[in-house]
């Protein structure tokens, strides 16, 4: 299968500092989706990413699809507490499969 | 919003004892989907279903079967569990990518599972 490899596999920063995170593929990919999941709770996607290039916001977050196709990068700014889950990339293998990253977990110290 | 219920939240069972993961899905979405979620390792793709009664392996399908009867139902069955197979299992669904669709999944809450 697909390899997506997602770093850094965890972050422990303080309340109002920015983050950032990135996923790479072995393949290209016409769709990059970041997901976060909350503990205990399955995966809710975040931001989906349909260009080479593109970059979307959603609030204190910003993704942005890599030009060479084979990665994106996941930024959150100011953070705090209830950004705590782990986010996870992925990308289409088929029309209908998605791949996903390996997962960065982040911890927020108040 | 989709609602995707997987029946249990939490299993604890033994070696060599047959379990089945039930999850359900409201949103007529044609794809389900069932993951395995270990620390380190992501989310990995055991089995996945287009349609009913059909079924394609994933990347991990050993000591893994499904059954797809009907198109809301995709059960995700141990045949004989084994203490590798302790994990969360994550059923999703979605319909297939279109325009003005992402294909996106939408996940249940996960059920964790422990083999003694």
């Amino acid at each position: 299968g697909q390899q997506l490899n997602q770093s850094p596999q965890s972050m422990f920063i303080q309340e109002g500092e920015d983050v950032s995170m990135n996923c790479t593929s072995s393949s290209i990919f016409n769709t990059w989706l970041w997901y976060k999941q909350e503990p205990g709770e399955g995966p809710v996607l975040l931001i989906a990413l349909y260009k080479a290039g593109e970059l979307t916001s959603n609030g204190r977050l910003t993704a942005q699809f890599g030009i060479t196709r084979k990665d994106s990068f996941l930024n959150i700014s100011a953070s705090i507490p209830s950004d705590v889950g782990i986010y996870f990339c992925a990308g289409p293998w088929t029309g209908n499969q998605f791949y996903f990253g390996t997962g960065t977990s982040l911890t927020v110290i108040p | 919003d989709v609602k995707v219920t997987q029946s249990s939240r939490y299993l604890v069972k033994r070696t060599g004892e047959k379990v089945f993961l039930e999850c359900v899905q409201d949103m007529d979405h044609e794809n389900m989907f069932w993951y395995r979620q270990d620390p380190g390792l992501g989310l990995r793709l055991i089995y996945f279903s287009y349609d009913v009664k059909m079924k394609e392996k994933g990347d991990i399908p050993e000591g893994y079967s499904v059954s797809r009867e009907k198109k809301e139902r995709f059960s995700l069955i141990l045949e004989s569990a084994s203490t590798n197979q302790t994990s969360m299992y994550l059923c999703a669904s979605s319909l297939p990518p279109a325009d003005g669709n992402t294909g996106e999944l939408f996940f249940g809450e996960g059920s964790r599972l422990t083999v003694l």
